[in-house]
């Protein structure tokens, strides 16, 4: 099955600083979603994105299908940004029709 | 529109026991799926339904089981708990399988 990788695992960051979170996965892709979750565990969605680029605020995605990458920027970032970033791909057919998701990267954004 | 909806927030529960969660889905979506995450393994999928048929279902024991009904809530329900079981629940709902997934807020399970 797919299988999906985030890097970095962890990043620390001072506020207003500018960061790049990467996932890679192992095949293509009909589903790429980011989320961040929240201290309650909620999975917020940010970006649903399986190509191309998107812009939300101070947030951005690009996802690559044919190199089978996605990038999240995260631009002037604050406190609140702090926080679990995850990268969840699906891929219908086969044995799988659901998303499986990355480890994640821990972001904390220091003042 | 209203969110996607899991009750109970939180539930504590003995080994041995059995318990049951439910999830509305986001009114028109007929997709629900089920996830659980724990700090060892992360998340995880659990099952899959789309009008009222399980698609597709993860590596779980048959001590999990969900279904799904035909106003597109679901339920999932853990028989024989175990102090493994202990995690958060989390719901999904979508208009099909491959579009976009929101999440509910989870249900917090602790079995003791």
């Amino acid at each position: 099955g797919i299988q999906v990788e985030q890097s970095p695992p962890d990043l620390i960051l001072q506020e207003g600083a500018n960061s790049t979170l990467r996932c890679n996965f192992s095949d293509s892709v009909n589903n790429l979603q980011w989320f961040h979750q929240n201290p309650w565990g909620q999975l917020i969605n940010l970006f649903y994105i399986p190509s191309g680029t998107k812009q939300n605020g101070r947030l951005s995605a690009t996802t690559v299908a044919t190199e089978r990458y996605s990038l999240l920027y995260i631009s002037s970032s604050q406190t609140t940004d702090s926080g679990v970033y995850f990268c969840a791909a699906l891929n219908y057919g086969g044995s799988q029709g659901n998303l499986i998701f990355g480890k994640g990267t821990k972001l904390s954004v220091k003042p | 529109k209203a969110g996607v909806t899991q009750t109970p927030r939180y539930l504590i529960k003995t080994r041995g026991q059995q318990v049951t969660l439910s999830c509305s889905p986001i009114s028109g979506h007929r997709s629900v799926s089920w996830y659980q995450q724990t700090p060892g393994q992360g998340l995880q999928f659990l099952f899959e339904y789309f009008s009222e048929t399980q698609r597709n279902k993860g590596n779980f024991p048959g001590r999990f089981s969900g279904r799904q009904f035909s106003n597109s809530r679901s339920e999932m329900n853990v028989s024989t708990l175990e102090l493994g079981d202990s995690a958060l629940y989390l719901c999904a709902s979508s208009l099909a399988p491959t579009a976009e997934q929101y999440f509910g807020p989870g249900t917090r399970l602790t079995v003791t």
